[in-house]
């Protein structure tokens, strides 16, 4: 099992460019995480998707947008790339809570770090 | 609420001391999950252990061991006899048992002098 992947794991934008990364999981779970992380700073989450089709806004959205066409991708999305979005993105999945749940943890990709001048 | 405090923002050792990471946490519910992480200057994040409401039996594994107290809402984590390679960004993190929500706290950043 390959877990969660990530793509790319660098790239550099200039302002107002749009790209999106991929993140895929191969371990079946319903929820689907992206969360950006500031030098010297915690984890934020910007979107999150709880199945197919469906998605939520999280802490900090503004900027972002996000599909989960697939249960094992999620896409997240900038439309206009700003400085203020420069950061080391998490993709993340996890199982759905029920009954005697063996992992109950977040699985993480390996990080994105986007870079936009 | 559901909320995570890692009170320690940064801590520095001397290789071989042992070291306690403080992680206390808030929640109205009655089953959860509690978790640690690491985060080396490598930057991925790495799943150290997970622990059950129900189960208050501390746990060692190696170096590394775990408090769970119910009582004082915490679940602190302790390196015994560092080593330069325990330096990383640990992070605590709470779920409920129903529902998506992860509540990471803000991070401890260790370093372990040689």
């Amino acid at each position: 099992n390959a877990g969660v992947t990530q793509t790319p794991k660098f790239r550099v934008l200039k302002t107002g460019q749009s790209m999106t990364l991929l993140c895929a999981q191969d371990m079946n779970h319903e929820y689907m995480y992206w969360y950006r992380q500031d030098p010297g700073m915690g984890l934020r989450l910007i979107h999150y998707s709880v199945g197919e089709g469906t998605t939520a806004k999280g802490e900090v959205p503004d900027g972002y947008n996000v599909s989960r066409l697939k249960k094992q991708n999620f896409l997240l999305g900038l439309e206009s790339a700003a400085p203020s979005q420069t950061s080391v993105y998490f993709c993340a999945s996890s199982s759905r809570t029920s009954g005697s749940l063996q992992r109950p943890e977040q699985f993480f990709g390996p990080g994105t770090r986007l870079t936009v001048l | 609420a559901q909320k995570v405090t890692q009170a320690q923002t940064e801590i520095s050792v001397v290789e071989k001391e042992d070291v306690t990471l403080d992680c206390v946490y808030e929640t109205r519910d009655t089953t959860y999950y509690l978790f640690w992480y690491k985060q080396p200057p490598s930057g991925e994040l790495v799943f150290l252990i997970r622990r059950n409401s129900f189960d208050e039996q501390n746990e060692i594994s190696g170096r590394y061991s775990w408090n769970f107290q119910k009582s004082t809402s915490s679940f602190n984590f302790t390196i015994t006899a560092s080593q330069v390679v325990d330096s990383a960004v640990y992070f605590c993190a709470l779920r409920s048992s129903y529902g998506q929500n992860f509540v990471f706290g803000p991070g401890t950043r260790l370093s372990v002098l040689p």
